[in-house]
C-alpha cells in the first residue's frame, strides 16, 4: 500500500461529460503528480502541484484542469471528454517539490476512466 | 535529454536470476538511476534508485557501470509476481520533480 488513494476506481461516462478524479497524497506529502497512461502513450506526466500551487506542466490538454486544496488533496478535472481520453489516470505524491530527483514517488492505483 | 534505453521484453524462468540493463549513454554527473515497475492493473511502484555505487534493498539491487553509462537491476530470484514492466529513468538536477516515463521492459516470469 503506497498510501496514496485514488477515487473512484472505476468511471464510464459518455463523450461531452466532465468528471473530477480525486487523489489524497501520502500523509505529509506536499506534492501531487497526475499522469495519464493509454495504451499507445504510455504513461504521460499531465501537471505537478506543491503545496497548493501549481509546478509543472506537462502534456496536459487545456481541457483538463488541476487543483490542490489546503488539505492537501488533489482533483483532476476533465472535460468535453472525447474517446480518446479513456485512459487510467495515475496521481502520485512525493515530500518535496523535486523530491524524484532523489527519492521514490508514491503511486495510487489509478482511476480507469472509459468514454462512451 | 533525459532519455534511456531498454529492451521491449525479456523472459525469465521462476527462481533464477533475472538483469534487466538499461542504457543511459548520455547520463551527467548528478543525474540518479531510478526504477520503478508496474505491475498489471496497478500503479507504478518504486523499485530502487543510485547515483555511483552500486545499491541493495529488500526488493532488488543495482549494479551501475564504472562510466555510468548503464546500469543493471538485479533480481536475484524471480517470482511469479516479478512479472511486470519496469521502467529505468534518469533524474536530472534542478529539472523539477516529475518523473520521465519511457516504454520500459516487459518482464514475463514462466514457472
Amino acid at each position: 500500500d503506497s498510501g496514496v488513494t485514488q477515487t473512484p476506481k472505476h468511471l464510464i461516462t459518455a463523450t461531452g461529460q466532465r468528471v473530477t478524479l480525486r487523489c489524497s497524497p501520502r500523509s505529509g506529502d506536499l506534492s501531487v503528480y497526475w499522469y495519464q497512461q493509454s495504451l499507445d502513450q504510455g504513461l504521460q506526466f499531465l501537471i505537478q502541484y506543491y503545496n497548493g500551487e501549481e509546478r509543472a506542466k506537462g502534456n496536459i490538454l487545456e481541457r483538463f484542469s488541476a487543483q490542490q486544496f489546503p488539505d492537501l488533496h488533489s482533483e483532476l478535472n476533465l472535460s468535453s471528454l472525447e474517446l480518446g481520453d479513456s485512459a487510467l489516470y495515475f496521481c502520485a505524491s512525493s515530500v518535496g517539490s523535486t523530491s524524484s530527483y532523489n527519492s521514490p514517488l508514491h503511486f495510487g492505483n489509478g482511476t480507469r476512466l472509459t468514454v462512451t | 535529454d533525459a532519455k534511456t534505453t531498454q529492451p521491449n521484453s525479456m523472459e525469465s524462468n521462476e527462481e533464477e536470476p533475472v538483469h534487466l540493463p538499461c542504457n543511459h549513454s548520455t547520463i551527467s554527473g548528478t543525474d540518479y538511476i531510478h526504477w520503478y515497475r508496474q505491475l498489471p492493473s496497478q500503479g507504478p511502484e518504486y523499485v530502487i534508485h543510485g547515483l555511483t555505487s552500486n545499491v541493495n534493498n529488500r526488493m532488488a539491487s543495482l549494479a551501475i557501470a564504472e562510466d555510468r553509462k548503464s546500469s543493471t537491476l538485479i533480481l536475484h530470484r524471480a517470482t511469479l509476481r516479478d512479472a511486470a514492466v519496469y521502467y529505468c529513468i534518469r533524474t536530472i538536477y534542478n529539472q523539477g520533480g516529475k518523473l520521465i516515463f519511457g516504454q520500459g521492459t516487459e518482464l514475463s516470469v514462466k514457472p
